[in-house]
């Protein structure tokens, strides 16, 4: 898990902002996702990318967008159109054992 | 589509006493199967998991059971303490996705 950096801790989003949230991992692993949480929720897959410079969406794509250029770096954008944003955010990464190891996660909040 | 169903959503247990957790999952090509444990505020932190080829894995107080033709996966803690209070997610994979399918929760309190 130590290998996984999420930032920031928290993130503060006015209406109609673009706001991006970090997720870098020195583990190198090829595999990265990104999880939104809401309170008392189970987590739900916003984009994967199994390798750089390719990505997926998941089953909550819509108002996010990412990017994957280096191997280390997965970052995900929550734009405009994402009209209910306030969750948590959980950065996953997986090595060739699939075993899915997350990030301190990132709490967005709506000003 | 694939899911994977986990029960109960809420489980309270008087310390000492055993816990058990059941997910069933719907693809019969998966062959993974993690349990995660989250505490409020924090990440999920993976504390055991059991591949295909396996029936049962045991660490310490906590295992893992699998029956692949039932397609059902349950965690069994045994001696709970007060601090096993926390969120319990299942997981499988899914070929087809390449990822893992997440159950919805159990949140397990124990009372001392």
């Amino acid at each position: 898990d130590g290998g996984i950096t999420q930032s920031p801790k928290y993130l503060f989003r006015k209406e109609g902002q673009n706001v991006t949230l970090s997720c870098e991992q020195n583990l190198n692993h090829d595999a990265m996702y990104w999880y939104r949480q809401d309170p008392g929720q189970g987590l739900r897959l916003i984009y994967y990318s199994q390798i750089v410079n390719d990505f997926q969406k998941g089953d909550i794509a819509e108002g996010y967008s990412v990017s994957r250029e280096k191997k280390e770096s997965f970052p995900l954008t929550v734009t405009s159109a994402q009209k209910n944003p306030t969750a948590f955010y959980l950065c996953a990464s997986t090595g060739v054992a699939e075993t899915q190891y997350f990030g301190p996660g990132t709490r967005l909040l709506v000003l | 589509g694939e899911n994977v169903e986990q029960h109960p959503s809420t489980l309270s247990v008087q310390e000492g006493d055993s816990a058990v957790i059941k997910c069933t999952y719907s693809d019969s090509a998966s062959n993974y199967f993690p349990w995660y444990k989250q505490e409020l505020g924090k990440r999920p932190q993976l504390i055991i998991d059991i591949r295909s080829n396996v029936g049962e894995k045991k660490d310490q107080r906590i295992a893992v059971t699998l029956n692949k033709t039932a397609k059902h996966f349950s965690l069994h803690i045994t001696e709970t303490q007060p601090e096993d209070s926390a969120v319990y997610f299942c997981a499988a994979t899914y070929r087809s996705q390449g990822n893992l399918i997440f159950g919805k929760g159990t949140k397990l309190s124990v009372k001392p």
